[in-house]
């Protein structure tokens, strides 16, 4: 089946800095998405992107499907943006609901 | 317009056992899929189901199983719980399409399984 790999695994960072997480996933797929988990366990879906560059505030998203990558930005980051960030990939057509999530990347972002 | 519902937000049970989870959609939405997060595995799809009917499924036993009603409501039921049983399980909710849609989830039922 389809492998998403995330990368890092963990990331530490200032208030104010930016930073770039990285998804890649081994074969074609039909949508991905980003994902923060915040402290409380829920899942906020941040992007839906299965190609192309998506910005929300502070964040941007790029998807390049034929290079079977995606990056998720944050830019000037803040204490309220640490958490676990996920992709997770829809693996083709018909699977609507169903998603393959990478491990994801903690990040802790310090005042 | 309301989020995902889950319930019970905590569970706790005993080896052998079994459980019984809700999961109320966005108002609107038909699909309801389920997903499972441990430490050790990740999140895992268990599966999905729209319009009364299991679309999808994921890699689980037979102990996991779900069922969704007319008003799109699900529940997933776990029977003969096992210590690995422990984990959050998520559900999110979509309008059904079959394919490239937005998922959105829920805050979760964390089961602890003594």
């Amino acid at each position: 089946g389809i492998q998403v790999e995330q990368s890092p695994p963990d990331l530490i960072l200032q208030e104010g800095a930016n930073s770039t997480l990285r998804c890649n996933f081994s074969d074609s797929v039909n949508n991905l998405q980003w994902f923060h988990q915040n402290p409380w366990g829920q899942l906020i879906n941040l992007f839906y992107i299965p190609s192309g560059t998506k910005q929300n505030g502070r964040l941007s998203a790029t998807t390049v499907a034929t290079e079977r990558y995606s990056l998720l930005y944050i830019s000037s980051s803040q204490t309220t943006d640490s958490g676990v960030y996920f992709c997770a990939v829809e693996p083709g057509y018909n699977q609507g609901g169903k998603l393959i999530f990478g491990q994801g990347t903690e990040l802790s972002v310090k005042p | 317009k309301a989020g995902v519902t889950q319930t019970p937000r905590y569970l706790i049970k005993t080896r052998g056992q079994q459980v019984t989870l809700s999961c109320s959609p966005i108002s609107g939405h038909r699909s309801v899929s389920w997903y499972q997060q441990t430490p050790g595995q990740g999140l895992q799809f268990l599966f999905e189901y729209f319009s009364e009917t299991q679309r999808n499924k994921g890699n689980f036993p037979g102990r996991f199983s779900g069922r969704q009603f007319s008003n799109s409501r699900s529940e997933m039921n776990v029977s003969t719980l096992e210590l690995g049983d422990s984990a959050l399980y998520l559900c999110a909710s979509g309008t059904g399409g079959a394919s490239g849609e937005k998922l959105f989830f829920g805050s979760g039922t964390q089961l602890s399984v003594l």
